[in-house]
C-alpha cells in the first residue's frame, strides 16, 4: 500500500523559511517523479512543484519560484521542500503526490498533508 | 495561467446522473488529452479518479466516466450515491511542465 506522510508544517512569520518532508513507502521511490500541490484554507488546490525521479529536472509554479526548493534523497525514500521567503498567501495545507509526469500528468497518490500557516 | 473554471456547486438525487463541466482554453484543456479529474472528501487528500479525459483508475467505479469537447472537460457521476458527495476538481497540463487546476465544484447528492 502506497503510504505518504507530511511533515514539517507549523507557523512562521512573514519572510521566514520551512523545510517540509514527505516520507514515502509502499512503492518504488526512486522509480516516480513526486510533487507538492497546496490548498490555501477554504480554496481550491494549486500546484506548486515536481521533481523527476533522478532529482535532476524541477519545475516550480510562477508563484513560488526562486523562493522554494524542490529536492529528494531517495536512499530515504523522503521528498522535501524548503520554502524561504514565506508570505501571508502562502498559507495552505501541502500535499506531497506521486505524480505520472511527461507522459499522463497525473497525481496518483496522495498524502494526507501538512498545514502551513504565514503570519506574524 | 488562470486556473481552470468550474461551476461551485451541483446536486442530484441519489440513482440519478450529474455532469461537471471544466473549461479552459486552448493552450491548456483544449490543446491536449492531459485532463485528470480528483475527488476530496472534506479533511481527506485528494484521490484520482479519472485521467487522460477519460481513463479510469483501477478500484474507481465506472459510474465515473470522463470526456472532452473543444475547451471543456466534463466528468460524469451516474447512478448517484450517498457516499458521491465530495469536491471535485479538474487538472489539465498547461505546456511548459506546468499543471492548472480547476476552482472546484460541491457535489450535493439530494
Amino acid at each position: 500500500e502506497v503510504q505518504l506522510l507530511e511533515s514539517g508544517g507549523g507557523l512562521v512569520q512573514p519572510g521566514g523559511s520551512l523545510r517540509l518532508s514527505c516520507a514515502a513507502s509502499g512503492f518504488s521511490f526512486s522509480s516516480y517523479a513526486m510533487t507538492w500541490v497546496r490548498q490555501a484554507p477554504g480554496k481550491g488546490l494549486e500546484w506548486v512543484s515536481v521533481i523527476g525521479a533522478g532529482g535532476n529536472a524541477k519545475y516550480y509554479a510562477d508563484s513560488v519560484k526562486g523562493r522554494f526548493t524542490i529536492s529528494r534523497d531517495n536512499s530515504r525514500n523522503t521528498l522535501y521542500l524548503q520554502m524561504n521567503s514565506l508570505r501571508v498567501e502562502d498559507t495552505a495545507v501541502y500535499f506531497c503526490a506521486q505524480v505520472v509526469w511527461s507522459t499522463s500528468y497525473r497525481f496518483e497518490q496522495w498524502g494526507q498533508g501538512t498545514l502551513v500557516t504565514v503570519s506574524s | 495561467q488562470s486556473a481552470l473554471t468550474q461551476p461551485p456547486s451541483a446536486s442530484a438525487s441519489p440513482g440519478q446522473s450529474v455532469t461537471i463541466s471544466c473549461t479552459g482554453t486552448s493552450t491548456d484543456v483544449g490543446g491536449y488529452n492531459y485532463v485528470s479529474w480528483y475527488q476530496q472528501h472534506p479533511g481527506k487528500a485528494p484521490k484520482l479518479m479519472i485521467y487522460e479525459v477519460s481513463q479510469r483508475p483501477s478500484g474507481v467505479p465506472d459510474r465515473f466516466s470522463g470526456s472532452k469537447s473543444g475547451n471543456t472537460a466534463s466528468l460524469t457521476v451516474s447512478g448517484l450515491q450517498a457516499e458521491d458527495e465530495a469536491d471535485y476538481f479538474c487538472t489539465s497540463f498547461a505546456g511548459s511542465n506546468n499543471v492548472i487546476f480547476g476552482g472546484g465544484t460541491k457535489l450535493t447528492v439530494l
